[in-house]
């Protein structure tokens, strides 16, 4: 089945630890995100990326870092330097429009509960 | 800053009673707008989008919202609802020519159907 696979589901980390969280797609889409999800806030996006080997940072992206070396892969470290790392994180996808807009419809993994001990 | 308002954050309701889920956002210029649903430790999955044409639109489990260009407006609403559409509810607008990732959520309301 085409989707989105984040993992692992649930992440239990010690203050001062970096962690990595994955996602994958088969989707094909070009371009993938990083949202962080708080109790009441919404989502808020932390990294994007429209191509491999390009990735621009979103409204929070301090004290954490990604990578695009394949067009299936977007994985998310959050490092020491991340304050309050709790957090419920959510990867998605979406394909480029034709004329290379984003229509902004997205398609989201079934998300990553971090909690820092 | 371009923005999206929920204006309710808890909706309790009967089952079979209608709801509706209202959201605004800050700009008159040109949107795409959509409704996510996402249920308890689980990602989000799209219910409705508005890109062009129509200003009703139609979109999964019953579920249908209205475009007020003039009053900024993307309300979601349900004539019926069940227990299972129990799930906390995501509007999003995204701008013409706005930046790659420049999706905007709302805070969410959550939807709880009682029996």
């Amino acid at each position: 089945d085409g989707g989105i696979t984040q993992s692992p589901k649930y992440l239990f980390r010690k203050e001062g630890q970096n962690v990595t969280l994955s996602c994958e797609q088969n989707l094909n889409h070009d371009a993938m995100y990083w949202y962080r999800q708080d109790p009441g806030q919404g989502l808020r996006l932390i990294y994007y990326s429209q191509i491999v080997n390009d990735f621009q940072k979103g409204d929070i992206a301090e004290g954490y870092s990604v990578s695009r070396e394949k067009k299936e892969s977007f994985p998310l470290t959050v490092t020491s330097a991340q304050k309050n790392p709790t957090a419920f994180y959510l990867c998605a996808s979406s394909p480029l429009g034709t004329s290379g807009a984003n229509t902004g419809e997205l398609f989201f993994g079934e998300g990553s509960r971090l909690t820092v001990l | 800053a371009q923005s999206v308002t929920q204006l309710d954050s808890q909706v309790p309701v009967f089952e079979e009673a209608p709801v509706e889920l209202r959201c605004n956002y800050s700009s008159s210029v040109s949107v795409y707008l959509f409704w996510y649903v996402q249920y308890p430790n689980q990602g989000l999955q799209l219910l409705l989008k508005y890109l062009s044409g129509s200003t009703l639109v139609k979109g999964i489990n019953g579920f249908e919202a209205e475009f007020n260009k003039s009053q900024t407006s993307f309300h979601l609403r349900k004539p019926s609802v069940h227990i299972s559409d129990t799930a906390e509810y995501f509007c999003a607008v995204r701008y013409y020519g706005g930046s790659q990732g420049n999706l905007i959520f709302g805070k969410g309301t959550k939807l709880s159907v009682k029996p």
